[in-house]
């Protein structure tokens, strides 16, 4: 199977603009969660979807939203950037509805100048 | 809130060292997940454990899911030059089981 598929790699943006990215789940995997990494604060949770439902949220500003479409493919979403906002953003999917493992894409790697 | 306590924050060993680095919390986990990040890449999971006293070896790495459910440990045998990276430890977080914390990562690098 292939794995999770995170678009753009690396994407650079100014302050003030707003920036999409995209995930592809594993095949199967119905839930797919977003989470922020930076040096300062490790990785952080976002939120997670299942079946199109946003199922959790972090404790992340409202600037910062997703959906999920009806494949499972997930988007987030991040309004008027700021320069905090530069980080890696990674996407996981995991099988069912329970506690299972997360499997991690590689990541898009955001830069906010 | 529910915190991760990872040491030691980096390691330097020689080839062929084994190394060891451990979680602990100050609340109970039911499930400890190990997971190593390379650079520019996502984390990939290493080994789940779902059961207090659980010990678990994937090829050269084994762990451990403590006794207490507040601790949890990696232990790598035989250490070589791809085992460097960042290795993190997590488990879902008290009240929503699909939301998992995370340790702050140990820093391996492996010298020849």
């Amino acid at each position: 199977k292939a794995g999770v598929t995170q678009t753009p790699r690396y994407l650079i943006k100014t302050r003030g603009q707003q920036v999409t990215l995209s995930c592809s789940p594993i095949s199967g995997h119905r839930s797919v969660s977003w989470y922020q990494q930076t040096p300062g604060q490790g990785l952080q949770f976002l939120f997670e979807y299942f079946s199109e439902t946003q199922r959790n949220k972090g404790n992340f500003p409202g600037r910062f939203s997703g959906r999920q479409f009806s494949n499972s493919r997930s988007e987030m979403n991040v309004s008027t950037l700021e320069l905090g906002d530069s980080a890696l953003y990674l996407c996981a999917s995991r099988e069912g509805t329970g506690a299972a493992p997360l499997h991690f894409g590689n990541g898009t790697r955001l830069t906010v100048t | 809130g529910q915190q991760l306590n990872q040491s030691p924050q980096s390691m330097f060993i020689q080839e062929g060292e084994d190394v060891s680095m451990n979680c602990t919390s100050s609340s109970i986990f039911n499930t400890w997940l190990w997971y190593k990040q390379d650079p520019g890449e996502g984390p990939v999971l290493l080994i789940a454990l779902y059961k207090a006293g659980e010990l678990t070896s994937n090829g050269r790495l084994t762990a451990q899911f403590g006794i207490t459910r507040k601790d949890s440990f990696l232990n790598i045998s035989a250490s070589i030059p791809s085992d460097v990276g960042i290795y993190f430890c997590a488990g879902p977080l008290s009240g929503s089981a699909r939301q998992l914390t995370f340790g702050s990562g140990t820093q391996l690098t492996v010298l020849p």
